[in-house]
């Protein structure tokens, strides 16, 4: 099967420039996950979506963080005005129960770099 | 507040021995854990996971333990390769599903 798709892979902007990513999820999964990793951390959960309904979004910097999935299915996270702290990657998932990974069936994008000069 | 904790940022071992990659949790309400393998510039890929029901869990060369009383868990890798260097997380399942991680170990095997 196809994987989670990402693009762009690596961005740079200046600060207070906005910026957006986007995810297409495998094919069938109804959730969909928006993760930040900063260098030396692990990925922390910014926005979870089931089918287009927001489940969790209490990590989300709503002052200039949004998120959208579009039809249940390909979702966008924007960025504005951009901090010099948001330089991270930007990691997409989606899950389905069961299957090869796990129960809860994630699966994770290539991820987008983003630098905030 | 760090509720799944990796102490060790980095690891390395010699190839064809053991590595043993070391994890804490906080919250005994997790009952499901896993373990993702990152290399640079890819995202995070599934290696193993392990239900509280289980105390141990083998796949392979991966085998992962939990202690729940002590609420660690830790992955052993036997025998090493050298490419099996790269950051492992482990992860705890939480609320909706979510995934909790930890810090991240650096392994590097060496030839």
């Amino acid at each position: 099967e196809a994987g989670v798709a990402q693009s762009p892979r690596y961005k740079i902007i200046e600060k207070r420039q906005s910026v957006a990513f986007w995810c297409n999820p495998i094919s069938g999964h109804a959730t969909l996950y928006w993760y930040q990793q900063i260098l030396g951390q692990g990925p922390k959960l910014l926005i979870q979506f089931q089918n287009n309904g927001v489940v969790d979004d209490s990590q989300l910097p709503k002052d200039r963080f949004s998120a959208e999935r579009l039809k249940g299915v390909d979702s966008t996270l924007k960025i504005q005005p951009a901090k010099l702290e948001d330089s991270a990657v930007y990691l997409c998932a989606s899950s389905t129960p069961g299957g090869r990974q796990g129960r809860y069936g994630y699966t994770f994008g290539s991820g987008t770099r983003l630098t905030v000069v | 507040d760090q509720q799944v904790k990796q102490n060790s940022p980095s690891l390395s071992v010699q190839e064809g021995r053991i590595s043993i990659l070391n994890c804490d949790y906080t919250n005994s309400m997790f009952d499901y854990f896993l373990w993702y393998k990152k290399y640079p510039a890819e995202g995070p890929t599934f290696l193993i996971s392990i239900s509280s029901i289980k105390d141990k869990n083998e796949d392979g060369r991966f085998t992962v333990f939990l202690n729940k009383s002590a609420k660690h868990l830790s992955l052993h890798i036997v025998p090493s390769q050298p490419g099996d260097s790269a950051v492992y997380f482990c992860a705890a399942v939480g609320q909706g599903g979510k995934l909790i991680f930890g810090q991240g170990t650096e392994l590097s095997v060496k030839p």
